[in-house]
């Protein structure tokens, strides 16, 4: 079956990085852009970007650029969020999901990831 | 950028009410609209998506109606799996709405 498994909690002091792996398996890596969107405790969904695996092209929302790197490793069909400059508004569980097309959405989506940001 | 408003941010009703909840956009945005159900400590799931086409696997209860600014997800018969948050979100600049909280009276 389609699914996206990520990789475990992180703790990391203000002004790390963070690195979150997003491994797909199920289906063609290459075919379907990987988002990811960001959770913060109690609050709703934000949308940081999106990596075409098959080119590696990225776009980032605007809040983001500079900060967040998306990148990803055809050979493991493994896609990866690399956030720099953490500040404690970043502590928030970070989610990867597949982008079946623009009409259609996200599905699925990982796990999750939980990201605190604490001194 | 677009803006998607969900109301109301917080919905009480009882297994068994018919519930809706609206989404509306800053600007028209025809069907590009899905529709996610989220339960406490898990990812969201999709639900609707081109504003009324349901997900494979999505109970019948489920609809979604509308295009262009203004947009409803309908559940016509509550039940007890149902109670979670429900989020809009616009496929072209991926915003989502704030989310509506669907608790139980």
């Amino acid at each position: 079956q389609v699914q996206l498994v990520q990789s475990g909690a992180e703790v990391r002091k203000p002004g790390a990085s963070v690195k979150v792996s997003c491994k797909a398996s199920g289906y063609t890596f290459s075919a379907y852009y990987i988002h990811w969107v960001r959770q913060a405790p109690g609050q709703g969904l934000e949308w940081m970007g999106w990596i075409n695996p098959k080119s590696g092209g990225t776009n980032y929302a605007q809040k983001f650029r500079g900060r967040v790197t998306m990148t990803r490793d055809t050979s493991i069909t493994t896609a990866y969020m690399e956030l720099s400059g953490l500040r404690s508004g970043d502590t928030a569980v970070y989610y990867c999901a597949r982008e079946v097309d623009m009409t259609i959405g996200f599905d699925p989506w990982g796990q999750g990831t939980l990201v605190t940001v604490s001194s | 950028d677009i803006q998607l408003t969900q109301s109301p941010s917080l919905l009480s009703a009882s297994v068994g009410d018919r519930v809706t909840i609206t989404c509306r956009a800053s600007q028209d945005i025809s069907t590009y609209l899905v529709w996610y159900q989220q339960k406490p400590g898990k990812a969201p799931k999709l639900l609707i998506y081109a504003a009324y086409t349901l997900h494979s696997g999505v109970p019948s209860r489920f609809s979604g109606s509308g295009s262009g600014t203004e947009f409803t997800l309908t559940i016509s018969s509550l039940q007890p799996e149902d109670f979670a948050t429900y989020y809009c979100q616009h496929l072209n600049s991926y915003p989502f709405g704030q989310g509506t909280k669907l608790e139980i009276k």
